[in-house]
């Protein structure tokens, strides 16, 4: 069983790009999140998709949008790149939306640097 | 605003000693909590949960954490350190009163020392 896959592992943009993350969730999961991990920090929650909806979504900018498809994988979208966005950026999976106990499930993560 | 401290961002202890990793949270209603562990160019592994279940609840790897409501905290603890645990620990919380919320902790890294 795969666990969740995450693509590309690395990525280089320059500022004011636009770029896509893709995530594939473990088997059997149906609610997908975005965290982006900045060095030396912790996980910061993004959004979370649950029947191709943002279903949940921190404190992020619009700049950062998603998708989820009909086989529950996901994307992560960025637009008008900032150095700043620099960072590390894992999806995890779960089942069950919501209710808050449940396990999520990271992948690897795709480091992006901005230049 | 709600928020997740983890005292210490490194942490250094001998093999076989004791590990003692500090998270406490701030609200008044008990939260969901967790502790994972991140290991070098690697994605996040769930240690242990807590789900207003047992208050003491054990995880992969020796590992097990406290929830103790009075003093907002949930410090993990492995009674006897293996190099194999040198990785980042963090603490998280999920709130779903109100807002949602899923907030982790800064991070601790724990270094074991031959």
């Amino acid at each position: 069983d795969a666990g969740v896959t995450q693509s590309p592992t690395h990525l280089i943009k320059t500022r004011g790009q636009q770029v896509t993350l893709r995530c594939s969730p473990k088997s059997g999961h149906d609610t997908v999140s975005w965290y982006q991990q900045a060095l030396g920090q912790g996980p910061q929650f993004i959004f979370q998709y649950y029947e191709e909806e943002e279903r949940q979504r921190g404190n992020f900018p619009d700049r950062f949008s998603g998708h989820q498809f009909p086989n529950y994988s996901s994307e992560l979208n960025v637009n008008a790149l900032l150095l700043g966005d620099s960072a590390l950026y894992l999806c995890a999976s779960s089942g069950l939306l919501g209710a808050g106990g449940e396990t999520q499930y990271f992948g690897p993560g795709t480091r992006l640097l901005v230049l | 605003a709600q928020s997740v401290t983890q005292l210490g961002s490194h942490v250094s202890v001998s093999e076989g000693a004791l590990v003692l990793l500090r998270c406490n949270y701030s609200s008044s209603v008990p939260p969901y909590l967790f502790w994972y562990v991140q290991y070098p160019n690697q994605g996040l592994q769930l240690l242990l949960k807590y789900t207003s279940a047992a208050t003491l609840v054990k995880g992969i790897n020796g590992f097990e954490a406290e929830f103790k409501k009075s003093e907002t905290s949930f410090h993990l603890t492995k009674p006897s350190a293996h190099m194999s645990d040198a990785a980042e620990y963090f603490c998280a919380v999920t709130y779903t009163s109100g807002t949602y919320k899923n907030i982790f902790g800064t991070g601790t890294r724990l270094k074991v020392l031959a």
